[in-house]
């Protein structure tokens, strides 16, 4: 069953420009992964934040997590055109399974 | 190199021919896991394994079959398909069963199937 819902569907922006996307869920979570898929490929992990952290980075990586809204965001700073993808919040809430939103579809035009 | 593959990466093929969709990794995981991701759907999962001759049913598991014979391999098998099972499958790993240590995935290239 899916568990996130990101938000916007879809993102245009400029290089050199930030990129935020939101992520909602609906029950408790364990943690909460960020997932980054080029057109037609494979998912590759870029980030994991736990119930008990409020914020991480990596690299130009922001994400946020806010329990009681039960919310995450993911910033992307300076962006390049090969940041152009789709990304997806998964909600690990326990079971032997990540449950995956649908995903925003970013463009990152030069 | 530490890496998930699946074979074929594309397959068209005709209503209730049997299929099997291999799966392998090699990074001695315990945790595999299958997918199928269709527009406007999201990634929705079909069947996951936590170990050998140990599997379980995801979210839409009708019309698949899956077996764990051995640790690194984990074949999708589809015994009468449907035009409803054209999709893109993925097949993923997790080194780890413990949600406290993460349990990232590690994805494989996707197989694009086609049923006519």
């Amino acid at each position: 069953s899916q568990q996130g819902e990101e938000d916007p569907q879809a993102l245009s922006i400029q290089e050199g420009e930030n990129a935020t996307m939101n992520c909602s869920y609906k029950t408790s979570i364990n943690n909460l992964q960020w997932y980054r898929q080029n057109s037609g490929r494979g998912l590759v992990h870029l980030i994991l934040i736990r119930s008990n952290e409020r914020e991480k980075h990596s690299g130009r990586l922001r994400v946020t997590l806010d329990t009681s809204k039960k919310s995450s965001s993911l910033l992307i700073t300076a962006s390049r055109a090969a940041d152009t993808a789709s990304y997806f919040c998964a909600t690990d809430a326990g079971r032997y399974a990540l449950n995956f939103g649908k995903g925003t579809s970013l463009l990152v035009t030069p | 190199e530490a890496q998930v593959t699946q074979n074929p990466r594309y397959l068209i093929t005709v209503t209730g021919k049997k299929l099997t969709v291999t799966c392998s990794q090699n990074m001695n995981h315990e945790y595999m896991s299958w997918y199928r991701q269709d527009p406007g759907l999201g990634l929705r999962q079909i069947y996951y394994s936590m170990n050998v001759e140990v599997t379980d049913k995801g979210d839409v598991p009708e019309g698949y079959k899956v077996s764990r014979k051995e640790k690194r391999n984990f074949p999708l098998i589809l015994e009468s398909p449907s035009p409803n099972q054209t999709s893109l499958y993925f097949c993923a790993s997790s080194p780890s069963l413990l949600w406290s240590e993460g349990r990232r995935q590690y994805f494989g290239p996707g197989t694009r199937l086609t049923v006519l």
